[in-house]
């Protein structure tokens, strides 16, 4: 009940194009899912992040869609660039005690081909 | 700029030997993770404070041990040291409760031969 599953595992995509990752979570009680950016020899940075009470949100070219009842939600990079090249996470937490930890997905990997 | 700081981007230590990795954060968070990354597990949690001298094990705490005697420090602490502990390790801060961004740091890559 605490896994993330996160696919593809890696991605190949045309500038220009639209880059979609799945994630998919089992615990309802999770409340917070955000998405983080990593890009090599650098630590996850966070990109964009949604609370269940939202169907969508967007910021620039980077959108998150939540789906409640199904328990998934997917980052879609709109106008991909080689500079989105990077490794993303998808992760979920919960008001669990007083912790915040977070529960990450395994990672998928994008190239953008210019 | 909340900014988390490892002490070292690069480790290369030997098998049976005690790691100390380090890492400290600006932004008087009361909460603290050390994560380990390896290709295709993702992020796994070793362990994480919410505390001053509080702990608790995450996913993956064998072989590890922590310390937090400051609100701003916590040290990842590897016993004896196995190849098998060879992988990148990631630290990370948080506000206290959930529902909260984790900022990372650059992470430590730790070779163990």
């Amino acid at each position: 009940q605490q896994q993330v599953k996160q696919s593809p595992q890696s991605l190949i995509v045309q500038k220009g194009g639209i880059s979609i990752i799945n994630c998919a979570y089992e615990n309802t009680a999770f409340d917070y899912f955000p998405w983080y950016q990593q890009f090599p020899g650098k630590g996850p940075a966070l990109l964009i992040a949604i609370r269940p009470d939202v169907s969508e949100k967007k910021e620039g070219r980077f959108t998150i869609s939540f789906n409640k009842s199904a328990k998934q939600f997917s980052l879609h990079i709109m106008d991909s660039q080689p500079g989105d090249s990077a490794t993303y996470f998808c992760a979920a937490s919960r008001r669990e005690g007083n912790t915040g930890k977070l529960i990450f997905g395994q990672g998928t990997t994008l190239q953008v081909k210019p | 700029d909340v900014k988390v700081t490892q002490s070292s981007r690069y480790l290369v230590k030997r098998t049976g030997e005690k790691v100390f990795l380090e890492c400290v954060q600006d932004m008087d968070h009361e909460n603290m993770f050390w994560y380990r990354q390896d290709p295709g597990l993702g992020l796994r949690l070793i362990y994480f404070s919410y505390d001053v001298k509080m702990k608790e094990k995450g996913d993956i705490p064998e072989g590890y041990s922590v310390s937090r005697e400051k609100k701003e420090r916590f040290s990842l602490i590897l016993e004896s040291a196995s190849t098998n502990q060879t992988s990148m390790y990631l630290c990370a801060s948080s506000l206290l409760g959930g529902s909260r961004p984790a900022f990372f740091g650059q992470g430590t890559r730790l070779t163990v031969v």
